[in-house]
């Protein structure tokens, strides 16, 4: 697509229920980002996927927290069990070339809170 | 570890310059982005800086000095829809991959 689509821009959940969020990426773009941001703060980076290899889980919170990408195209970010503490907007980019300043292009995200 | 520090909050005027500071202390740096964010949208790409000096785009430059850790965002001829957050962000290196790492943000506020 023309730019990089989430899903959906707003879910509101109760305290324990399991959430799914999806993401599409810029068609052709081997890298994809998620990161959650909260309320007044900065991106906290989550979970990094290029391409068909190992995803970088490095910045998933807790075992709650999971995604998923099939090669180049669709990723979801599952959220277990939510906690009132995960509400906040997570955000997916995506980008041609990780290694480049061609920049990563950021979709709309989903305000995700947990009631 | 990584440490990117900008400040909280910055207020100018209409038509003004203003220049916002970050500076970094991380392992494994490849470049650093600048990021204009309005509240309730996404952060969209302003600049990339990966060698030293300062780089122009109309109305924005930034700047960076990597021996000093230290960056700027310079916006000139400033306009009340220049009022946004403005994110600093450093590509490292993780595992033969690079992910930018993002500060706080800058909230800049533009008055008349």
């Amino acid at each position: 697509g023309a730019g990089v689509s989430q899903s959906p821009s707003n879910k509101v959940t109760e305290k324990g229920k399991d959430v799914e969020l999806r993401c599409d990426p810029i068609s052709g773009h081997t890298a994809l980002y998620w990161y959650r941001q909260r309320l007044g703060q900065g991106l906290e980076f989550l979970i990094y996927f290029q391409g068909n290899s190992a995803p970088d889980k490095s910045g998933l919170p807790s075992d709650r927290f999971s995604a998923e990408r099939t090669g180049e195209s669709v990723s979801t970010l599952t959220i277990q069990r939510t906690q009132q503490e995960d509400s906040a907007v997570y955000l997916c980019a995506s980008s041609s070339k990780d290694r480049d300043g061609y920049g990563y292009t950021f979709g709309s995200g989903t305000r995700l809170t947990v009631v | 570890g990584q440490n990117i520090d900008q400040p909280t909050e910055m207020t100018a005027t209409e038509g003004a310059i203003v220049q916002i500071n970050c500076t970094y202390q991380t392992s494994g740096f490849n470049g650093l982005f600048w990021y204009q964010q309005h509240a309730g949208e996404a952060p969209t790409f302003l600049s990339y800086n990966v060698l030293d000096g300062l780089e122009e785009k109309g109305r924005f430059s930034s700047f960076l000095s990597r021996s000093k850790g230290y960056s700027y965002l310079l916006l000139k001829e400033l306009q009340m829809k220049d009022s946004a957050s403005y994110l600093c962000a450093v590509s490292l290196a993780s595992g033969g991959s690079y992910i930018p790492t993002f500060g706080r943000g800058t909230s800049l506020i533009v008055h008349p």
